[in-house]
């Protein structure tokens, strides 16, 4: 069974400080990961996703993941926070083979000016 | 090209009727999937369909919940009799085939009922 950790409900930093946003999973066989955010009222959007290949990838609105097999991770990572990154963000994984998405419990992030 | 679009954005209801969302998913993609979000538990898979059929319907919570798929490019999620537990945000999702693909995801449809 696939299952998905993010074990911060919120995050805050201060804008133009480094964040991070963790995730961990759980799979039987390889992993396809997603980040996606969700800002208010509206639907999710894809930012990221790791699918094999260099472990660091980059994604949207100078976002990155890190993809750590050792520790079954995939954090979240930006360098530099802007107020307008202030949203919900949900880590998503897929085995291989299956064909829908398990999504975490969602982080809220708050950039604070 | 134009996302998933989903109507209604917002209905309210009275418990007992019976609510319609509706789902045009992006052209060209053949899964289409249908979660619903609460605060309590989050984002859940409810029913997902391949080609306009329905693969894995093991999420719809009971008999009073249905989805309907009959052509590519339209899908219905249907509540009758609706619940006040039913109140929650219902979203559509579709993607190509192709193991790698991202989901894409309508606006969502808020649903209230009283």
């Amino acid at each position: 069974a696939q299952s998905v950790a993010q074990p911060e409900d919120q995050v805050n930093v201060a804008e133009g400080n480094p964040l991070t946003v963790k995730c961990t999973y759980s799979v039987s066989g390889n992993p396809y990961l997603f980040w996606y955010v969700q800002y208010p009222n509206r639907g999710l959007q894809f930012l990221l996703k790791y699918i094999t290949g260099d472990n660091l990838v980059k994604g949207s609105y100078g976002f990155e993941a890190e993809f750590n097999k050792s520790q079954t991770s995939f954090h979240l990572k930006k360098p530099s926070a802007l107020v307008s990154d202030s949203a919900l963000y949900f880590c998503a994984v897929r085995e291989i083979g299956a064909n829908n998405l398990f999504f975490g419990t969602g982080t809220r992030l708050t950039v604070i000016p | 090209d134009a996302g998933v679009i989903q109507s209604p954005r917002h209905e309210v209801t009275e418990m007992g009727q019976e609510v319609t969302l509706r789902c045009k998913p992006i052209s060209g993609h053949d899964y289409l999937f249908w979660y619903r979000q609460t605060m309590m538990r989050g984002l859940e898979l409810l029913i997902y369909f391949n080609n306009n059929v329905p693969i894995d319907d093991s999420g719809m919570p009971e008999d009073r919940f249905s989805a309907k798929m009959p052509n590519a490019s339209f899908s219905t999620l249907k509540i009758q009799p609706s619940e006040p537990r039913d109140s929650a945000v219902y979203f559509c999702a579709s993607r190509r085939t192709g193991a790698t693909g991202e989901l894409f995801f309508g606006e969502g449809s808020r649903l209230t009922v009283l």
